[in-house]
């Protein structure tokens, strides 16, 4: 398996209160990702990272930020939570696929239970 | 991006083949189609990928039609550790950072 860690694996915290969730590979691939799953949408891209301090958004970034300041670590962040963000994220990896002559296939990690009451 | 519609659940029962159709009539010409598996409290895993005709791994075969509008992923003699959520999805190759998994399809596999 694909060495990626993410921590904490279960939290519950309070409404307005900050929480970050850290992602750790050990891959040394270029490209991160976290995403939030929940029943009925599959998974949802928030932001994704394409090297050190080079991140971009997704499809429900709303509410999230992330930073990128090594290689091998990549942090989402609610700056105010809110239960509508009570969900499952997963962080996933990914390699650059020079001239398409290879999948830049996405390895995931064990995801985060984060609940917002 | 190319939208997919896949089937939301499939019920099939041990050793028999499951077979996912999922639709993509507006791929584009450099798009390849892409399917992961995802267990109950895991993160989803690829599986198989294809551009045309068919391929095959030790995991499923991907049939894709001449007009590549839709695909069909089977899976040959199921068990019951093959229940499991099938996200189809469409895109290029090489830039499939932007991809969106959906809903997916949840095949269930009886006793």
């Amino acid at each position: 398996d694909a060495g990626i860690t993410q921590s904490p694996r279960h939290k519950v915290t309070e409404t307005g209160t900050p929480v970050t969730l850290r992602c750790h590979q050990t891959e040394n691939h270029r490209y991160m990702y976290w995403y939030r799953q929940d029943p009925g949408h599959g998974l949802r891209l928030i932001h994704y990272s394409y090297g050190v301090k080079d991140t971009d958004k997704g499809e429900v970034s709303d509410g999230y930020s992330v930073s990128r300041s090594k290689t091998e670590d990549f942090l989402l962040t609610l700056e105010s939570a809110t239960s509508s963000q009570t969900s499952v994220y997963f962080c996933a990896i990914s390699e650059w696929a020079s001239g398409g002559s290879s999948y830049n296939e996405q390895f995931f990690g064990p995801g985060t239970r984060l609940t917002v009451l | 991006l190319a939208k997919t519609t896949q089937p939301i659940s499939m019920d099939s029962y041990e050793g028999q083949e499951v077979n996912i159709t999922c639709s993509h009539n507006n791929i584009a010409t450099n798009d390849y189609i892409t399917w992961y598996q995802q267990f109950p409290s895991q993160g989803p895993r690829f599986i198989i990928q294809g551009y045309k005709t068919k391929v095959t791994n030790e995991v499923a075969s991907l049939f894709i039609p001449a007009d590549r509008k839709s695909s069909t992923l089977s899976l040959p003699r199921v068990s019951l550790s093959d229940t499991a959520v099938y996200y189809c999805l469409v895109g290029l190759r090489s830039n499939d950072y932007k991809l969106s998994f959906g809903a997916g399809t949840t095949v269930t596999v009886r006793a």
